[in-house]
């Protein structure tokens, strides 16, 4: 099984900071990595599939990068609403793994 | 617009069974993949199953193997999850999603608002 390691497991920040979320891959996954966003009591919604591509409607201060086996999320510029829990995850073989989350705090 | 609405969650005593479904709307639901998806309270994400487009092909998180089915009524517009001999680590909410609706990266693009389980004596 690919092992999906995500850090931190929590951060905290300010409304308008730049943060930046990692995460491994045990394996190659060419590029088969998304992330969402989870707001408390709400289902997980896309931001970020194929490592770098925004899904539609997404704002554009969220961005991906890859290298290798490692991924980030940058958000440029923290809103009120970006302060939730983030999951990386790898679609390139099952099982799906995800990363064990990361809460972005005030 | 696509929209997914699950149903089927409740209180189920550890070796009971339990059908979730999953009515989708807004896609053409007979050829694209969808999965089910959990989280325990508290916790994180698990993938728990998968189906592909036209029902061709079925996979599960080894945690589930040989007690969870997925299937789908494409007459219904309904995926299903036929949960068996359920445990307490079964508890979670589930969510069902549509995966590769709109990229073949096959990512979750479109969640349900998620129904709970739980499994308790």
């Amino acid at each position: 099984d690919i092992q999906m390691t995500q850090s931190p497991s929590s951060l905290s920040a300010s409304a308008g900071d730049r943060v930046t979320i990692t995460c491994r891959a045990s394996h190659n996954i060419n590029n088969y990595l998304n992330w969402y966003r989870q707001k408390p009591g709400k289902a997980p919604e896309l931001l970020i599939y194929a490592s770098s591509t925004l899904q539609s409607g997404v704002p554009s201060r969220f961005s991906g990068s890859a290298s290798g086996t490692d991924f980030a999320l940058t958000i440029s510029s923290l809103q009120p609403e970006d302060f939730a829990t983030y999951y990386c995850h790898q679609s390139f073989d099952t099982p799906y793994t995800f990363g064990q989350g990361t809460k972005v705090e005030i | 617009e696509v929209q997914l609405l699950e149903s089927g969650g409740g209180l189920v005593q550890p070796g009971g069974s339990l059908r979730l479904a999953c009515e989708v709307s807004g896609f053409t639901f007979s050829t694209d993949a969808m999965s089910w998806v959990r989280q325990a309270p508290g916790k994180g994400l698990e993938w728990v199953s998968f189906i592909g487009g036209r029902g061709d092909g079925t996979y599960y998180a080894d945690s589930v193997k040989g007690r969870f089915t997925i299937f789908r009524d494409i007459s219904k517009n309904t995926l299903y999850l036929q949960m068996n001999s359920l445990r307490a680590e079964d508890t979670a909410i589930y969510y069902c999603a549509t995966t590769g609706y709109t990229t073949t990266w096959y990512p979750f693009d479109y969640w349900g608002q998620g129904t709970v389980v739980t499994v308790s004596a």
